[in-house]
């Protein structure tokens, strides 16, 4: 199994500024993935971050807006840039063990309100 | 492209009573399915999972029998405890493994009142 831990669990923003998700696995992981839950909707991949190579976005998330570090293989951070209220969500990292295993395990998970 | 639906909540029942969460998915190969639970102030957790048609995934008294024919992976449990009260997201992946890519329903909150 493994822990997930994440911060900040929660802040609020004013729009135009950026804020840094930091995610901590306790133990070494190949990938980490990183999820957007809109209220009332469903966990969204943002981005798939694998240690030593750049982020894989998915549709719709772009670079420029939501950077991504993978500096190790234990910890991971996501920033939101240039903030709007369209970004108030709760952001989630997760992280797959191995190939083998069907199961991912999450963090806790970041509640964001942009103001 | 894969989805998943699952009934809207919130789901509001009495302690021991029966408990069923549906679950309708629509995907183009052959996927894993799965149920996580959310409990208050946590992480998702992996609840149970099948991979492939007519399994059954059963834990802590949960269960879901993998409907290739209706596309149904529907949550059951017989007797719901206080203690259960949570949201519970069905999901799939259509990868070998379960490795990327997971879908998720929108989560179905339960309350069970004592």
């Amino acid at each position: 199994s493994a822990v997930i831990s994440q911060k900040p669990s929660r802040d609020i923003c004013q729009r135009g500024t950026s804020l840094t998700i930091q995610c901590q696995v306790d133990s070494q992981v190949t990938m980490m993935f990183w999820y957007r839950q809109q209220p009332g909707q469903s966990l969204t991949l943002i981005a798939t971050a694998n240690q030593g190579s750049e982020a894989t976005y998915e549709s719709g998330f772009v670079i420029d807006k939501f950077p991504i570090s993978r500096p190790n293989l234990t910890f991971s951070t996501l920033t939101v840039s240039n903030m709007s209220p369209e970004d108030s969500s709760i952001y989630l990292c997760s992280v797959h063990l191995d190939s083998s295993s069907y199961e991912q395990y999450f963090g806790p998970g970041t509640r964001l309100t942009v103001t | 492209g894969n989805s998943v639906t699952q009934m809207e909540g919130p789901v509001t029942l009495s302690e021991e009573a029966f408990l069923t969460i549906n679950c309708t998915y629509t995907a183009t190969g052959y996927p894993s399915l799965f149920w996580y639970v959310q409990y208050p102030g946590e992480g998702l957790q992996l609840l149970l999972k099948a991979t492939k048609a007519d399994d059954k995934g059963s834990n802590k008294g949960f269960e879901a029998t993998y409907r290739k024919e209706t596309t149904s992976f529907h949550l059951e449990k017989g007797s719901v405890q206080v203690s259960d009260s949570a949201v519970y997201f069905c999901a799939l992946s259509d990868q070998p493994g379960g490795y990327q890519k997971v879908t998720f329903g929108t989560g179905t909150k339960l309350q069970v009142i004592p």
